[in-house]
């Protein structure tokens, strides 16, 4: 069965601080990673998308790796910001499955001063 | 462009009732995909579509959920009768193309079944 797994559930950081989000995944035939980020309220907001031979991708103060080899990827984000605060989501596309999509239930990041 | 739009924002009813949630995707995007997401499990794909077509509504969760969309500007998504664990936040996002694209939501509808 398709799974993504992510960690922590929940992470409260202070301003300015770094921090790392992981995900686990257990789609195949794997096609792409996405990380979304979801503020409250609001619709998800796609931050990167990564194909099988992609092992990393930055946007802005976001960093994404990928391991395609234990199928793992991060999320890193630097020098946090109050507007950081959200709920990140990795979602993982299998190959020939068309659109179909298996996402992990996010991790809620707080950023506080 | 103002994104995709949906219709409306927040929707309070009654068990049994009938529910349409609407939705307005990017110009020029030929994918789009309705969404549920709830506290317990998260965001799910319930179906989506590739130049109006329905391609996969394997996520649709019983025969009371419906979706059409009649043309390239506009989608709705019917339940009935309504039930009180269809509460949830419904979102619409659309792509211009297939897996290798990203998809971009609406706001959302935030539904509540009494």
């Amino acid at each position: 069965k398709n799974q993504v797994e992510q960690s922590p559930q929940s992470l409260i950081i202070l301003e300015g601080k770094n921090c790392t989000l992981q995900c686990n995944y257990t789609v195949s035939p794997f096609s792409n990673l996405r990380w979304y980020k979801q503020d409250t309220g609001r619709g998800p907001v796609s931050l990167t998308i990564m194909t099988f031979s992609e092992n990393t991708k930055s946007n802005g103060r976001y960093t994404a790796t990928l391991d395609a080899d234990t199928k793992q990827s991060s999320l890193h984000i630097t020098a946090s910001q109050l507007s950081d605060s959200a709920s990140y989501i990795c979602v993982v596309s299998a190959s020939g499955g068309g659109n179909k999509l298996t996402f992990g239930t996010g991790t809620q990041l707080k950023v506080e001063l | 462009d103002a994104g995709v739009i949906q219709s409306p924002r927040h929707e309070v009813t009654e068990m049994g009732q009938e529910v349409t949630l609407r939705c307005k995707p990017i110009s020029g995007h030929d994918y789009l995909f309705w969404y549920r997401q709830t506290m317990m499990r998260g965001l799910e794909l319930l179906i989506y579509f590739n130049n109006n077509v329905p391609i996969d509504d394997s996520g649709m969760p019983e025969d009371r959920f419906s979706a059409k969309m009649p043309n390239a500007s506009f989608s709705t998504l019917k339940i009935q009768p309504s039930e009180p664990r269809d509460s949830a936040v419904y979102f619409c996002a659309s792509s211009a193309g297939g897996a290798e694209e990203t998809q971009y939501f609406g706001p959302g509808t935030r539904l509540l079944v009494l």
